[in-house]
């Protein structure tokens, strides 16, 4: 399975953009990136996925470099509800079926 | 829109019991994930199904088994319970046509 690697901290003031990085080398060219979020002990939740090109949706958008080595997830204007451990995770159908494993995720803290 | 439902969502065992934890993925979803979260650790894999087969394995104990059924709710099986079983268990469901999978809130098992 390829692997991430995420700054383990982060805090963002509320309000502003809060950008996630993501270092992923070593993805396959049919490995999606996805990233969740887990909100204190809650089940991860599902952002956003992409594959090649960059992604919007209702929460986030996600930036993926045109080598697919790294990504950045983009919260616009972080809310205190925001603060969280997000992960961001690799996979695809060449790693057999899809699996995903979390790694240690960045601890997001939106400040007041 | 429906969810991910996982029961109970609280469970206290004594050691050397067994537990059934259920996992109800979302309606049409054919495809579901087991994970364990430690207290202050990251989700771990333990093992997926795939239209009622064992599609990926991960660190899943011995003692543990889990299956999937016909109606593709799946139940973890956990036997000869330890203290360090103590933990968060998550389920996630995927549809074949998504490749994101989405979680359900957990049940918490306490072992005593």
């Amino acid at each position: 399975d390829a692997k991430t690697t995420q700054p383990p901290s982060m805090d963002c003031a509320e309000g502003r953009a809060a950008n996630l990085p993501c270092n992923h080398s070593t993805i396959s060219g049919n490995e999606y990136v996805y990233w969740y979020r887990q909100i204190h002990s809650q089940g991860p939740q599902y952002i956003i996925h992409g594959l090649k090109n960059n992604e919007t949706n209702e929460m986030a958008s996600l930036i993926i470099t045109e080598d697919r080595k790294s990504s950045t997830l983009i919260l616009p204007h972080a809310t205190l509800r925001d603060t969280a451990v997000y992960y961001c995770i690799v996979s695809g159908t060449t790693s057999g079926t899809y699996k995903y494993i979390f790694g240690t995720g960045t601890r997001l803290k939106v400040l007041a | 829109a429906a969810g991910v439902i996982q029961s109970p969502r609280h469970l206290i065992k004594e050691k050397r019991e067994t537990a059934t934890l259920k996992c109800y993925p979302i309606p049409r979803h054919d495809t579901v994930y087991w994970y364990q979260q430690g207290p202050g650790q990251d989700p771990q894999f333990l093992i997926s199904f795939y239209e009622k087969m064992q599609s990926d394995k991960g660190s899943i104990p011995d003692r543990f088994s889990a299956q999937q059924f016909s109606d593709y709710h799946s139940e973890l099986n956990m036997s000869s319970l330890e203290l360090g079983d103590s933990a968060l268990y998550f389920c996630a469901s995927r549809d074949r046509s998504l490749t994101e999978a989405f979680f359900g809130q957990g049940t918490r098992l306490t072992v005593v």
